[in-house]
């Protein structure tokens, strides 16, 4: 079975700061995806990054970086300069060969960036 | 125009009463999802129908049932509304369902039963 974990429930940093968000997950198939999705206050699901289980380049886009390492099976999220704006709930999720079409969500971190 | 569009936002209702939630697409994808978010913003599939035909459906008592008239809507119904089914309800979409296809999310519905 697959299992997505966000230890962190709430982080709160101020204004430029930089700030990483934990994911580790957990999953019998070589094969899988892992996604970020952000969920700011008015709550719609955004997606923001997908990678795949034989991609473990880092990604930057902008001030958001991913960072994927197979050997602690964690797909890590940071956010460089935080702004005011950035203020939402993130969740990770999986979804894997073997349970297609079938997101398992992490419980969500929630981000406050403080002015 | 709307990708995923969902009504009502917002539905407060006495327990006992039977409630929709519609869900429509206009992105031609052939698989689309019910999630349900609860207070403490834990999202879980519910179902999921591609090209009208039921592919997932969790353990969601029977009271909850989904239709899919066509491959752009999915509707879902709830008989017997109960305060526990308080929460926030997500459509969704994808093209074909296949593992590694983001979702495309409407804005949710705030299902509140008193």
């Amino acid at each position: 079975a697959q299992k997505v974990t966000q230890a962190q429930t709430e982080i709160s940093v101020v204004e430029k700061e930089d700030v990483t968000l934990d994911c580790v997950y957990e999953t019998r198939d070589t094969t899988y995806y892992l996604f970020w999705y952000k969920q700011p206050p008015s709550g719609e699901l955004v997606f923001l990054i997908r990678r795949n289980s034989f991609d473990e380049q880092n990604e930057i886009s902008g001030r958001y970086s991913w960072n994927f390492q197979k050997s602690t099976s964690s797909f890590n999220f940071t956010i460089t300069a935080s702004q005011v704006v950035d203020s939402a709930v993130y969740f990770c999720a999986l979804s894997d060969a073997g349970s297609a079409r079938q997101l398992t969500f992490g419980s969500g971190t929630q981000l406050t960036v403080l002015p | 125009d709307t990708a995923v569009s969902q009504t009502p936002k917002y539905l407060v209702t006495q327990m006992g009463n039977d409630k929709s939630i519609k869900c429509e697409q206009n992105l031609g994808h052939d698989t689309m999802y019910w999630y349900k978010q609860d207070s403490k913003k834990f999202l879980k599939i519910m179902f999921s129908y591609n090209n009208k035909e039921l592919i997932i459906n969790e353990t969601v008592p029977n009271r909850f049932s989904p239709k899919s008239p066509d491959k752009a809507h999915l509707n879902l119904h709830i008989n017997s509304l109960e305060l526990g089914d308080s929460a926030v309800y997500f459509c969704a979409s994808s093209l074909k369902g296949s593992a590694n296809e983001k979702l495309f999310f409407g804005s949710g519905t705030q299902l509140s039963v008193l």
